[in-house]
């Protein structure tokens, strides 16, 4: 399977601030996806992001708020723009084993908003 | 709207014990159904099923797809403290790939 790794591993930030979450495979993988979780909630899917496309961006969440760049298929990078404390959440990127269809998750960023 | 449920959503068992999970689904176009044991942040793979009644086995545990009945249940049997974390059950379509989840069930092995 594809190992995943994701920077940083948890960051404190103050509101109206920006934080970009980096993650990269060991492998190239054309699907990749950007998850949120919030405490004590499940997983909810923020937007999906294939390499030379735009990032399809999931009801609820909006590109000028979770902008996504795909530059290659090893590498994406999610941004938390204009933090306010109710983005206080583990944000998970996951890629598809294209052969296999498993999906695998990266260790997650812990973003805590004051 | 593709919907996942999981049950219960929490439990609390002795080690040794026998337990099982359980997962329905509606979702249209149905490409796979996966499980993940979450401990900390990262959900770890357990499981995909994409065929009916084909078991998937790693050690004690063990999962099983009912495509017609639309549930999957995922059983551990002589259950270890290692084992408590919440088990996140979770669908994906043909339209997107992407995985809708369901809220998890809560497991607690206590010695």
């Amino acid at each position: 399977s594809a190992v995943i790794s994701q920077k940083p591993s948890r960051d404190i930030c103050q509101r109206g601030t920006s934080l970009t979450i980096q993650c990269q495979v060991d492998s190239q993988v054309t699907m990749m996806f950007w998850y949120r979780q919030q405490p004590g909630q499940s997983l909810t899917l923020i937007a999906t992001a294939n390499q030379g496309s735009e990032a399809t961006y999931e009801s609820g969440f909006v590109i000028d708020k979770f902008p996504i760049s795909r530059p290659n298929l090893t590498f994406s990078t999610l941004t938390v723009s204009n933090m306010s404390p109710e983005d206080s959440s583990i944000y998970l990127c996951s890629v598809e084993d294209g052969a296999l269809i498993e999906q695998y998750f990266g260790p997650g960023t812990r973003l805590t908003v004051t | 709207e593709d919907k996942v449920v999981q049950s219960p959503l929490s439990l609390v068992v002795h080690e040794g014990d026998t337990v099982t999970l359980n997962c329905s689904y509606e979702v249209t176009n149905f490409r796979s159904l996966l499980w993940y044991k979450q401990e900390k942040k990262a959900p770890t793979f357990l499981f995909m099923l994409t065929s009916s009644g084909i078991e998937k086995k790693s050690g004690r545990l063990s999962s099983i797809l009912d495509k017609k009945e639309l549930f999957s249940i995922l059983n551990i049997t002589a259950t270890q403290t290692g084992d408590s974390a919440v088990y996140l059950c979770a669908v994906s379509s043909n339209s997107g790939y992407a995985l809708n989840f369901g809220k998890g069930t809560s497991l607690l092995v206590t010695p």
